[in-house]
């Protein structure tokens, strides 16, 4: 099946710990993007990226980090140094052109105890 | 800075018609879409508009005026699975939401 893959699904993790969540694709689509949403808001862009080896901060980039060596796979560190980490993140992938529609993967549930 | 603005809960009945309505501020723009969004789920795609006008997809009917910066998603027929959170987003070198419409719909 094409799609995206995010994992994992729930996660936990100590104050103080850096966490990676993973983001694979497989629809062959250049751009990806990861997003934030906290319960009863909006997706809040994080960072993303048009191409391999090349990415952009998003609005609220502070405390999170992203790598991009593979077209399919476009991890998102959230360091220690976000302060409020507790979160659904979401992974998506697009094309060039078009309407841009974003494939978006099931989301990972990050909570900070 | 970039913005869009959209009702944060919008109440109809089922079978009636529902207009959720989008302003938008970017520096950029290539296109106005709209997704859909259930809880605990991830974000659909409905529709998209890069030109004035509307357009029709079933039930859903998405229209933009570039001029007004302003959009909405008319949604006809409402069924209670329509119940979700609705995103209007801009595209221009990325990809931009809003805060989300939560629609409610009363049997």
């Amino acid at each position: 099946d094409g799609g995206i893959t995010q994992s994992p699904k729930y996660l936990f993790r100590k104050e103080g710990q850096n966490v990676t969540l993973s983001c694979e694709q497989n629809l062959n689509h250049d751009a990806m993007y990861w997003y934030r949403q906290d319960p009863g808001q909006g997706l809040r862009l994080i960072y993303y990226s048009q191409i391999v080896n090349d990415f952009q901060k998003g609005d609220i980039a502070e405390g999170y980090s992203v790598s991009r060596e593979k077209k399919e796979s476009f991890p998102l560190t959230v360091t220690s140094a976000q302060k409020n980490p507790t979160a659904f993140y979401l992974c998506a992938a697009t094309y060039p052109g078009g309407t841009g529609e974003l494939f978006f993967g099931e989301g990972s549930r990050l909570t900070v105890l | 800075g970039q913005s869009l603005e959209q009702p944060s809960e919008v109440t109809a009945v089922e079978g009636a018609i529902v207009q959720i309505n989008c302003t938008y501020q970017t520096s950029g723009f290539y296109g106005l879409s709209w997704y859909q969004q259930h809880d605990g789920g991830a974000p659909t795609f409905l529709s998209y508009n890069a030109l004035d006008g509307l357009e029709e997809t079933g039930r859903f009917s998405s229209f933009l005026s570039r001029s007004d910066s302003y959009g909405y998603l008319l949604l006809q027929e409402l069924q209670m699975k329509d119940s979700a959170s609705y995103f209007c987003a801009v595209r221009d070198d990325k990809i931009i939401f809003g805060k989300g419409t939560r629609l409610h719909i009363l049997p």
